[in-house]
């Protein structure tokens, strides 16, 4: 089945460093790519939308400036967490869609995010 | 008003329970229902996507009603193993936004 290879699982990392997650999409083209970010005990929630070749679109709230993403090829989507604060420690998720008529999306392993 | 909610949960069950998950989502022109299912710092895991006419796997059963904007899950014989964080995902036409509800944490207790 489709597989997207997500690290790294989990980074410490300094207040003010940027940190870069990557996706890999192992066995499909991921046109588009879903990064997504987990707050303990609440849901997923939708941060961005990368397609493969062009900018991303982000949900309101979201600053472009501070989460950057790279889509240049079909198999990889990165995500970089520049300045990182405390407030930023989360779990982020990417996801993607095998195929257009594919259902449900296959999910990265996720990375955990501590910033101190 | 939320775009997708759930029952809020916990729910603790025994074992060999039956237990019901609720979700209704605000947009009609939602295209595409799933239910995922997730464990403690894990990734979220498709677990069944969920049509009009209902669908069984097992001891899961998931139906959608559009008029209503409803969608369930229904878990029967519940195992140790079910304990988990059940979350319901809609997404628009075409699939290209994906928006989760908050989840439903299930503790089935031996």
């Amino acid at each position: 089945g489709a597989v997207v290879s997500q690290h790294p699982s989990w980074v410490i990392c300094k207040s003010g460093t940027s940190v870069k997650i990557e996706c890999r999409s192992l066995d499909f083209q991921a046109t588009t790519m879903f990064w997504y970010r987990q707050f303990p005990k609440q849901s997923l929630m939708l941060m961005a939308t990368s397609n493969e070749g062009s900018k991303a679109t982000y949900e309101q709230g979201v600053e472009k400036d501070k989460f950057l993403i790279n889509h240049a090829s079909l198999t990889l989507s990165t995500l970089t967490v520049t300045s990182a604060h405390p407030e930023d420690s989360s779990f982020y998720i990417c996801s993607a869609r095998a195929s257009a008529t594919a259902y449900g999306y296959t999910f990265g392993s996720g990375t955990r995010l501590t910033v101190v | 008003r939320k775009e997708v909610e759930q029952d809020p949960g916990p729910f603790n069950v025994p074992e060999g329970a039956t237990v019901a998950f609720n979700c209704t989502y605000s947009n009609s022109a939602s295209q595409s229902f799933f239910w995922y299912r997730q464990d403690c710092r894990k990734e979220p895991k498709l677990l069944m996507s969920v049509y009009s006419s209902g669908n069984e796997d097992g001891r899961f059963t998931a139906q959608l009603n559009r008029a209503s904007q409803y969608i369930s899950l229904l878990i029967r014989d519940s195992k140790l193993s079910d304990s988990a964080t059940y979350l319901c995902v809609v997404t628009d036409t075409g699939g290209f936004k994906t928006i989760f509800g908050a989840g439903t944490r299930l503790f089935v207790k031996a």
